[in-house]
């Protein structure tokens, strides 16, 4: 059964320190890694999707990186309104179909 | 583009009732998926339908069920309702089927309230 961990649960931070946020996952045919952000009241907002080992991308603060059993969303420099919730989820293959597991999520808290 | 939409965005019911959620995908997406989240369990995966045709289903019982149009707007239903059904039940759409490499963009919820 496809697991995706994240860690840690909460991360208070002041605004510029730079972190890391960490989702571990097992799963069996890998075909794609989903990064979301939530705010409260709403549904997520899609931000990332990594294919491969090595792989990055970037949007703004906002670093994603994907090895073989680890993503890491890197945050630099951040600020008040990066305070959200943040989703990782893996899609496997299921037959033939795929199905999309997701992580507990990581509340992250940016004071000014 | 407009967005996913769900309606209604908040509902109160009471135990045992049955309550039928909407949702609305983007304009060309085919592929819709339910998901329910509830603070203790995160994101969990309820259904998702291609093609008017159910094509996964997570793990939740047979009060949970759901159907999708011809124009791709999918409907889902809870009946008997219990208390643990409340939650932020969450759609989302995607262009392809989920045989495809697939990012999922999300509604913003309905709000159940189970009492």
């Amino acid at each position: 059964e496809d697991q995706v961990t994240q860690s840690p649960e909460a991360l208070r931070l002041q605004e510029g320190e730079s972190s890391s946020l960490n989702c571990s996952y097992t799963v069996s045919g890998l075909r794609g890694l989903f990064w979301y952000r939530q705010d409260p009241g709403k549904g997520p907002e899609f931000l990332f999707t990594l294919y491969s080992a090595g792989e990055e991308k970037e949007k703004e603060r906002l670093k994603a990186t994907l090895t073989k059993k680890e993503s890491f969303l890197h945050i630099t420099a951040p600020k008040p309104e990066d305070s959200a919730t943040y989703l990782c989820a893996v899609q496997s293959q299921t037959g033939a179909n795929s199905k999309l597991t997701f992580g507990k999520g990581i509340t992250l808290s940016v004071r000014p | 583009k407009a967005g996913v939409t769900q309606t209604p965005r908040y509902l109160i019911k009471t135990r045992g009732q049955q309550v039928t959620l909407s949702c609305s995908p983007i304009s060309g997406h085919r592929s819709v998926s339910w998901y329910q989240q509830t603070p203790g369990q995160g994101l969990q995966f309820l259904f998702e339908y291609f093609s008017e045709t159910q094509r996964n289903k997570g793990n939740f019982p047979g009060r949970f069920s759901g159907r999708q149009f011809s124009n791709s707007r999918s409907e889902m239903n809870v009946s008997t309702l219990e208390l643990g059904d409340s939650a932020l039940y969450l759609c989302a759409s995607s262009l392809f089927g989920p045989s495809s490499y697939n990012e999922q963009f999300f509604g913003p919820g309905t709000r159940l309230t189970v009492l």
